[in-house]
């Protein structure tokens, strides 16, 4: 198993560009999420999904889509880039089973946003 | 919403040497998760607390979940150089899938 795998690790974007980073985990988890971590501000949660066709919002979503069409698949989108966008961005799966809910996450992207 | 308040902030120590560091909330948890992530790295799962009053170890590492449900610590003895990294406490947000992180504690070990 691969386990959560993102690309790309890094990337620069210009004020205003568009992109997308990519998620896959292979361990048929349902539910899928976005952080991003800013330096000594713990993780933020974006968005999340708790399965296929279904997405909803997290602490920070302004700025950021996401759709969720396969279990294995959870990409995130930057519409509109802006300075304040830059960070390192991780993607984590779950299978939450009663009280047990580990998350397994990628390695992350690091985007800068110039 | 729930948030978790990670002490100390950073610390610096001489390999060998034994860590503590805690996580405390105004809430209470069922859960508390451990994770530490290596520079570079997503975080990975050290230690995971199920019931209030658990003791947990995983290899130097050391883990309880406090009575009151509102705290947890994580212990390291006799330190090494791959201990360093960010280590995060985390719980289930109100009961959900959702986890809450605190800010973590940052570890550097000199040889």
């Amino acid at each position: 198993n691969a386990g959560v795998t993102q690309t790309p690790k890094f990337r620069i974007l210009k004020i205003g560009q568009s992109m997308t980073l990519q998620c896959t985990q292979d361990m048929n988890h349902n539910y899928m999420y976005w952080y991003r971590q800013d330096p000594g501000m713990g993780l933020k949660l974006i968005y999340y999904s708790v399965g296929a066709g279904i997405t909803d919002k997290g602490e920070v979503p302004n700025g950021y889509n996401v759709s969720r069409s396969t279990t294995e698949d959870f990409p995130l989108r930057l519409e509109l880039a802006a300075p304040s966008q830059t960070s390192v961005y991780f993607c984590a799966s779950s299978y939450p089973r009663g009280i047990d809910n580990e998350q397994f996450f990628g390695p992350g992207t690091r985007l800068t946003v110039l | 919403g729930q948030q978790l308040n990670q002490s100390p902030q950073s610390m610096f120590i001489q390999e060998g040497e034994d860590v503590s560091m805690n996580c405390t909330s105004s809430s209470i948890f069922n859960t508390w998760l451990w994770y530490k992530q290596d520079p570079g790295e997503g975080p990975v799962l050290l230690i995971a607390l199920y019931k209030a009053g658990e003791l947990t170890s995983n290899g130097r590492l050391t883990a309880q979940f406090g009575i009151t449900r509102k705290d947890s610590f994580l212990n390291i003895s006799a330190s090494i150089p791959s201990d360093v990294g960010i280590y995060f406490c985390a719980g289930p947000q109100g009961g959900s899938e959702k986890l809450v992180f605190g800010k973590g504690t940052k570890l550097t070990v000199n040889p």
